[in-house]
């Protein structure tokens, strides 16, 4: 079954940049969504299309894709954003989605 | 206000059966593509199911296929998953969310509206 691979955990300090990755075999013809969950709370929709961030979600958010891996992007991280990440995307065929493992950031 | 409220979850014995409801408020639900998503206990989150808007065309993962079925009443706003013979690794938080959809085109992947959740386990 297809697989998303992103690393446990990142850390980082307050207005460091922090960089999460997914890889995947078919992220080069697929595309990739990001979601954040708070502790305790339904995930939230942070970067759709590898790059656009919806309406709502900061501009230190960002994202991108080259070859079979993802990347999400915090440009200044702040205290509040720390939370566990997810990439979500399919498999080639188009029908079955994964999440990646998840990657809990710690920012401080 | 664009709403989903799940319901349904409960303590089921190894075997059982159960049916998870979620209902839409606030949206064209007729249109829209659902899907279901679970996060096991410390675990991550695990897509489960999803249904199709307008095509009605139903998509599970591999480890609930043949066991699990989506299913929407319109009338009711509701969407619904038909749990059977539940093992103890579906033992979970089942979150129902809802597909952005622009005027022409549903976006599966694009969860932009999510419920609490509701809280399913497996055990005797």
């Amino acid at each position: 079954s297809y697989e998303l691979t992103q690393p446990p955990s990142v850390s980082v300090s307050p207005g460091q940049t922090a960089r999460i990755t997914c890889s995947g075999d078919a992220l080069p013809k697929k595309f990739v969504y990001w979601y954040q969950q708070k502790s305790g709370q339904a995930p939230v929709l942070v970067i759709y299309e590898d790059t656009k961030r919806p309406s709502g979600i900061p501009e230190r958010f960002s994202g991108s894709s080259s070859g079979t891996m993802a990347t999400l992007t915090i440009s200044g991280a702040q205290v509040e954003d720390e939370a566990d990440f997810y990439c979500y995307s399919t498999d080639t065929s188009g029908d079955h989605w994964v999440f990646g493992g998840g990657t809990k950031l710690t920012v401080l | 206000e664009e709403q989903l409220v799940e319901s349904g979850g409960r303590l089921v014995q190894p075997g059982g059966s159960l049916r998870l409801s979620c209902a839409a408020s606030g949206f064209a639900f007729a249109n829209s593509v659902m899907s279901w998503v679970r996060q096991g206990p410390g675990k991550g989150l695990e897509w489960v199911s999803s249904f199709g808007g307008t095509t009605n065309n139903t998509y599970y993962a591999d480890s609930v296929k043949g066991r699990f079925t989506i299913s929407r009443d319109i009338s009711k706003n509701t969407l619904y998953l038909q749990m059977d013979s539940l093992r103890a690794e579906d033992t979970a938080l089942y979150y129902c969310a809802k597909g952005y959809c622009s005027r022409t085109t549903c976006y599966h992947l694009q969860l932009d509206l999510w419920g609490r959740g509701t809280v399913v386990t497996v055990s005797s």
